[in-house]
């Protein structure tokens, strides 16, 4: 199965700037997706990271506040933009491979924003 | 996708089975049972599936009732390891473009 890295790890980061998280896949990967989790809260899904076309956002999450990039068949970045304090969470990006059932999950990124 | 039901915690004794329901009484014939779990601090794992019948890995075993409106997963000799949220997921089959949403699951505490 696949193998997914994020960087950076964890970060803390000042109100008013933005962040580049990368996830990296050690293989081919037809979808990356990302999601933001909360302080004691379940998983939600920020959006679908699309080869070669723009995301899929889900419904409250906008392509001003939250950019994704997807060069590649084995890269991703999200971006969080003008944070504040409410983008406080760990962020964690996953993928799918074709003929596999299950996703892949990476470590996450943890975000504290003063 | 239809909705689940998960108790929101659980205890288990280590040594001991546990056993997490799942209700989903709105599940359509083509959707299938997903369950992952989240071990503090990582990003979620899968752990099984199934569509009708009962189904047995390595790490778990899934029961699923003959309406498919519930099921359980049993967790078979539950160790200090296996505390986490359990999430139950319904939906279509899995592929690598189907997206998978997340509701609030089961925090189970394993306890020595």
């Amino acid at each position: 199965s696949a193998v997914i890295s994020q960087k950076p790890s964890r970060d803390i980061c000042q109100r008013g700037t933005s962040l580049t998280i990368q996830c990296q896949v050690d293989s081919q990967v037809t979808m990356m997706f990302w999601y933001r989790q909360q302080p004691g809260q379940s998983l939600t899904l920020i959006a679908t990271a699309n080869q070669g076309s723009e995301a899929t956002y889900e419904s409250g999450f906008v392509i001003d506040k939250f950019p994704i990039s997807r060069p590649n068949l084995t890269f991703s970045t999200l971006t969080v933009s003008n944070m504040s304090p409410e983008d406080s969470s760990i962020y964690l990006c996953s993928v799918g491979k074709t003929g596999v059932h299950d996703k892949i999950f990476g470590p996450g990124t943890r975000l504290t924003v003063l | 996708d239809a909705k689940t039901t998960q108790p929101p915690s659980m205890d288990c004794a280590e040594g001991r089975a546990a056993n997490l329901p799942c209700n989903h009484s709105t599940i359509s014939g083509n959707e299938y049972v997903y369950w992952y779990r989240q071990i503090h601090s990582q990003g979620p794992q899968y752990i099984i599936h199934g569509l009708k019948n009962n189904e047995t890995n390595e790490m778990a075993s899934l029961i699923i009732t003959e309406d498919r409106k519930s099921s359980t997963l049993i967790l078979p000799h539950a160790t200090l390891r296996d505390t986490a949220v359990y999430y139950c997921i319904v939906r279509v089959a899995l592929g690598a473009t189907n997206k998978l949403i997340f509701g609030t699951g089961t925090l189970l505490a394993v306890q020595p």
